[in-house]
């Protein structure tokens, strides 16, 4: 299995400023995924993100508010945009560690506030 | 689309009761089926898994079957602990693409 780590684990912060959240792998994947869990709510996938390449956005997510970066193979950062209170949510990512399958591992989330 | 529907919480059960949380499926093809689990405060864990038709996945006591003939993936345990209270989401994926995850099951057990 992989180890993920979040950066950070939470934040409060003002609407209309923006936030990096960095995702950090122990391994080389090459699949990372980044999913938005809204307060009480199921996890809805944001991109797939493959090193080499531009992120692959889900519908009703653009890249203008969740721009993406994946400069290596271990690792990659999300970035919500002109923040609002409506996207307070915790953010995931997760990496496919058997592609055959499409066996995720999840980081331990950034749990994100908007004032 | 895909699509993944849970049986809605929350359910509360005693120490040692038996759980089924209920998982049915809507997919084009053969998902792969998963159970992740969110305890309190912390991130998804993978519980079990099962990739073909007839597979038993378990883990910790708990397991599920994938069930092709009923499209179901119900998860269940014998003996449930205070420890297990959590949040349970089922998923299908399909390999190198997105996992569709059920609304989730919040689940409490009470001593």
């Amino acid at each position: 299995s992989a180890v993920i780590s979040q950066k950070p684990s939470r934040d409060i912060c003002q609407r209309g400023t923006s936030l990096t959240i960095q995702c950090q792998v122990d391994s080389q994947v090459t699949m990372m995924f980044w999913y938005r869990q809204q307060p009480g709510q199921s996890l809805t996938l944001i991109a797939t993100a493959n090193q080499g390449s531009e992120a692959t956005y889900e519908s009703g997510f653009v890249i203008d508010k969740f721009p993406i970066s994946r400069p290596n193979l271990t690792f990659s950062t999300l970035t919500v945009s002109n923040m609002s209170p409506e996207d307070s949510s915790i953010y995931l990512c997760s990496v496919e560690w058997d592609s055959s399958y499409n066996e995720q591992f999840f980081g331990p989330g950034t749990r994100l506030t908007v004032l | 689309g895909d699509s993944v529907t849970q049986m809605e919480g929350p359910v509360t059960l005693s120490e040692e009761a038996f759980l089924t949380i209920n998982c049915t499926y809507t997919a084009t093809g053969y998902p792969s089926l998963f159970w992740y689990v969110q305890y309190p405060g912390e991130g998804l864990q993978l519980l079990l898994k099962a990739t073909k038709a007839d597979d038993k996945g378990s883990n910790k006591g708990f397991e599920a079957t994938y069930r092709k003939e009923t499209t179901s993936f119900h998860l269940e345990k014998g003996s449930v602990q205070v420890s297990d209270s959590a949040v349970y989401f089922c998923a299908l994926g399909f390999g190198n693409e997105k996992l569709t995850f059920g609304t989730g099951t919040r689940l409490t057990i009470i001593p």
